[in-house]
Parts: structure tokens; C-alpha cells; sequence
């Protein structure tokens, strides 16, 4: 089945600095990558969509030039969070639709902790 | 204004007893949902989908039912098991798009 890897599983980095969240599809082509976060108790809230070639879509809300998306192959989109505060301490995931009946395939998420 | 809305944040069931998971949604064009179980720290893993132009659908020990009516569907797992124990989340979209909306999640704890 459809499979999208997600890189690093978890990262704890210091304020200020840059962290950079990797997505690939494995063994299909993902034109279109959706960016989740998630709060502790709380429901997977979309960030922005990336489409190959051309620039994200981001959610009412979500700060542009704070969350940059890459997608720049088929089977590659990155998330960076820059300039990293403790507020930005989450849990990142993406998703790929996978087709048929199946909706999104997830990755398997990224904690990160700014300390 | 949450489109999707999982009004129970938890659930308690006996091991072998039936789990019943709840959804509520308030846009009337949305025509595909989803349930996915999601684990800590880890990505959500697909459970079972339902079209609008049905009200039920099976797969194993899963059955999801829709009533599109009341706008709520559901999740029931029989028998349950330790292992069903997770997140579930209800997620709904419109026609034509893969911009699905997540409920808030149920966690679900089977005691054995």
C-alpha cells in the first residue's frame, strides 16, 4: 500500500533555531501534501497544502514565512519551522492522498520540543 | 466553528463488548468520511470509510453507519480488544476534494 515516510520521528531543538520536517512518498507519486499539527487532546488541524511546482496553500492563521514548504518532487515535501519558539512545540504530521477509498495516507509524525 | 464534532473525549469498554464512537457534522455537502485510530506519537492509520449514498458499511470487526439525516455517523467495533485501544478520529469531506476536517478525537480504552 501506499507509504509515506516522515523524518525525524522527533527533535528537540534550541529557540531560535531552524528544524526541518521530511516527507516522502515511497512507492507512489504525491502531487499534493498536507501539513498537520496537533495539540496535546486536541484534533489534527491543517496548516497548509503543498502541490508540486508550485507554492503551498496555507491556513487562515498559519504564518507563511514562519512554516516554509517545499515540495519539489513527486515524492518530496518538507516543512521548516523557523526562528523556533516553545510555542512551536507540537506534533507535525503530513499526509498524501493515497487514492481509491483510503483518503490520506499519514506519516508517522514529528514531535518537536523548542526548548 | 467545528464542522466535525467528537462530543465524547473518552470511552471505557470490557474487553469482547461492543465500542460505540460518535460523530457529529453540520455541513450537509460533505459526502465521504473516514475513521482513522491513531496510537501515540505516531501517524493515524486508516480504519474504514462510508460514501454518503450508503448507511452502513463493514469491514471485520468494524461497521461504520451513517445518517445523514441527523448528520452523525458511527463507529462500532465488536468484540473489542485490548489492541483497539487508541484515538479515534471521524474526518469528512466535500465533494471533490481531498480537504478532509477531523473531529476532536475519542480515546478509547479497552480493559481486559
Amino acid at each position: 500500500g501506499a507509504v509515506v515516510s516522515q523524518h525525524p520521528s522527533r527533535v528537540i531543538c534550541k529557540s531560535g533555531t531552524s528544524v526541518k520536517i521530511e516527507c516522502r512518498s515511497l512507492d507512489f507519486q504525491a502531487t499534493t501534501m498536507f501539513w498537520y499539527r496537533q495539540f496535546p487532546k486536541q484534533s489534527l488541524m491543517l496548516m497548509a497544502t503543498s502541490n508540486e511546482g508550485s507554492k503551498a496553500t496555507y491556513e487562515q492563521g498559519v504564518e507563511k514565512d514562519k512554516f516554509l514548504i517545499n515540495h519539489a518532487s513527486l515524492t518530496l515535501s518538507t516543512l521548516t519551522v523557523t526562528s523556533a519558539h516553545p510555542e512551536d512545540s507540537s506534533f507535525y504530521i503530513c499526509s498524501a492522498p493515497a487514492g481509491g477509498n483510503y483518503g490520506y495516507t499519514f506519516g508517522s509524525g514529528t514531535r518537536l520540543t523548542v526548548v | 466553528d467545528q464542522q466535525v464534532k467528537q462530543n465524547s473525549p473518552s470511552l471505557s469498554v470490557q474487553e469482547g463488548r461492543i465500542s460505540i464512537l460518535n460523530c457529529d457534522y453540520t455541513n450537509s455537502m460533505f459526502d465521504y468520511f473516514l475513521w482513522y485510530k491513531k496510537y501515540p506519537a505516531e501517524g493515524p492509520t486508516f480504519l474504514i470509510s462510508i460514501s454518503s449514498i450508503k448507511d452502513k458499511n463493514e469491514d471485520g470487526r468494524f461497521t461504520v453507519f451513517l445518517n445523514k439525516s441527523a448528520k452523525h455517523l458511527s463507529l462500532h467495533i465488536v468484540p473489542s480488544q485490548p489492541g483497539d485501544s487508541a484515538v479515534y478520529f471521524c474526518a469528512a469531506r466535500g465533494t471533490g476534494t481531498y480537504k478532509y476536517i477531523f473531529g476532536t478525537g475519542t480515546r478509547l480504552k479497552v480493559l481486559a
